[in-house]
């Protein structure tokens, strides 16, 4: 059973640039959420999609954003790159959203704001 | 809101020694309480998780961890470490309550080292 895929894994950027990064779930699962890991913050969640709908906004600027498609695999976007926007970026899925299910993590997508 | 502490950023142990991971969480419900460990380049597994029942939850690689009402932890153990347990340790809280979904707050982790 293949486990989540995150694209790209390492991807280097410029300021003011965007970016896309993309998650495929685990087969089944319809739950999608997105962290950020950063050495000073920690991880933080983005959001969280089910069946295509946001479920649950982190507390993040606009500049962030996601969606999710018909076959549950999800995409974010980061707007107007900062240099502190550099991070970890991990996915998790998961079969529901009733949070008593477990997450599944991705290895992540390394991203530098250069 | 709720938020997650815990309090040891390095622990360094013998392999074959016992260890104990420290968590301390604030929330205004009985939680939902994770512990996820990360090795390096990796994602997250989850160890084991507490929802309700039975105190002393078990996990796999051999963690357990105790939930502790009166104190508010939720602190991993096991018996006797291994070198392959080297990793970075989370605790988290979930937000079911607050109608949070699959939304966790996380600790900022503790890096635990074995010495062979």
């Amino acid at each position: 059973k293949a486990g989540v895929t995150q694209t790209p894994r390492y991807l280097i950027k410029t300021r003011g640039q965007q970016v896309t990064l993309s998650c495929s779930p685990i087969s089944g699962h319809r739950s999608v959420s997105w962290y950020q890991q950063t050495p000073g913050q920690g991880l933080q969640f983005l959001f969280e999609y089910f069946s295509e709908t946001q479920r649950n906004k982190g507390n993040f600027p606009g500049r962030f954003s996601g969606r999710q498609f018909s076959n549950s695999r999800s995409e974010m976007n980061v707007s107007t790159l900062e240099l502190g926007d550099s991070a970890l970026y991990l996915c998790a899925s998961s079969k529901g959203a009733d949070g008593t299910g477990e997450l599944f993590f991705g290895e992540g997508s390394r991203l530098t704001v250069l | 809101a709720q938020s997650v502490t815990q309090p040891d950023i390095h622990i360094t142990v013998s392999e074959g020694a016992s260890l104990e991971l420290r968590c301390n969480y604030s929330y205004g419900a009985t939680p939902y309480l994770f512990w996820y460990v990360q090795s390096p380049g990796q994602g997250l597994q989850l160890l084991l998780k507490y929802f309700s029942g039975d105190t002393l939850v078990q996990g796999i690689k051999g963690f357990e961890a105790e939930f502790k009402r009166s104190q508010s932890s939720f602190n991993l153990r096991k018996p006797s470490v291994h070198w392959s347990d080297a990793a970075e340790y989370f605790c988290a809280v979930g937000d079911l309550f607050t109608g949070g979904g699959n939304k966790l707050t996380f600790g900022t982790g503790t890096q635990l080292k074995v010495e062979l």
